[in-house]
């Protein structure tokens, strides 16, 4: 099956621990997202990739932090200086960059305590 | 700033009814909008998508229109069925910009 795959479903956290999310694609994509969704918003992106070894900062990247080593990966390290981590984080890749349509992985739920 | 929005955050429908879900966009330069479906827990999934050169689209089941006079998009969905509850979004995206915006949902309880 093609798709993306995000690791692992719930998360939990103590304060001040750093933790990565992890997202698998299998689909070929050129490009590569990460949002945070909150109840009652709409999804507020924090980092994408346009290609291999390059990401740009979305709306929101403070305290987060990513990588893209391979294609088919693209891990997102929560850091402490996150101030409000708890959330449920949308990884989502589009076949090139340029591409309207972008497909979602099921998400990871994390809960910092 | 100019941004996506929805009138009403949870629609109620009967089981068999038609359901409507309204989008406003504010940005006139938007020339790309798509619906997703989330259910509880999971991540969006895409509907149906429209680009602004059309007025409306049909898919299985759901009906996207545009009005780009009132700046308005609204997803129809036919029959509504028990598997269509969920929480419905929609995002708007310009060429200048390149990247999706997305509205804060409305929340479709479909009833028996």
């Amino acid at each position: 099956d093609g798709g993306i795959t995000q690791s692992p479903k719930y998360l939990f956290r103590k304060e001040g621990q750093n933790v990565t999310l992890s997202c698998e694609q299998n689909l070929n994509h050129d490009a590569m997202y990460w949002y945070r969704q909150d109840p009652g918003q709409g999804l507020r992106l924090i980092y994408y990739s346009q290609i291999v070894n390059d990401f740009q900062k979305g709306d929101i990247a403070e305290g987060y932090s990513v990588s893209r080593e391979k294609k088919e990966s693209f891990p997102l390290t929560v850091t402490s200086a996150q101030k409000n981590p708890t959330a449920f984080y949308l990884c989502a890749s589009s076949i090139d960059p340029g591409a309207d349509e972008q497909y979602f992985g099921p998400g990871t739920r994390l809960t910092v305590t | 700033g100019e941004s996506v929005g929805l009138h009403l955050p949870t629609l109620s429908v009967q089981e068999g009814d038609n359901s409507i879900i309204n989008c406003a966009y504010s940005n006139s330069a938007s020339d790309y909008f798509i619906w997703y479906k989330q259910e509880s827990g999971k991540g969006p999934q895409f509907i149906i998508d429209i680009r602004s050169n059309m007025d409306k689209r049909q898919g299985q089941r759901v009906t996207v229109l545009l009005n780009k006079t009132v700046k308005h998009l609204s997803l129809q969905i036919a029959a509504t069925q028990p598997g269509d509850s969920a929480v419905y979004f929609c995002a708007e995206k310009g060429a200048s910009w390149g990247k999706l915006q997305f509205g804060a949902g409305t929340q479709v309880v479909v009833t028996p």
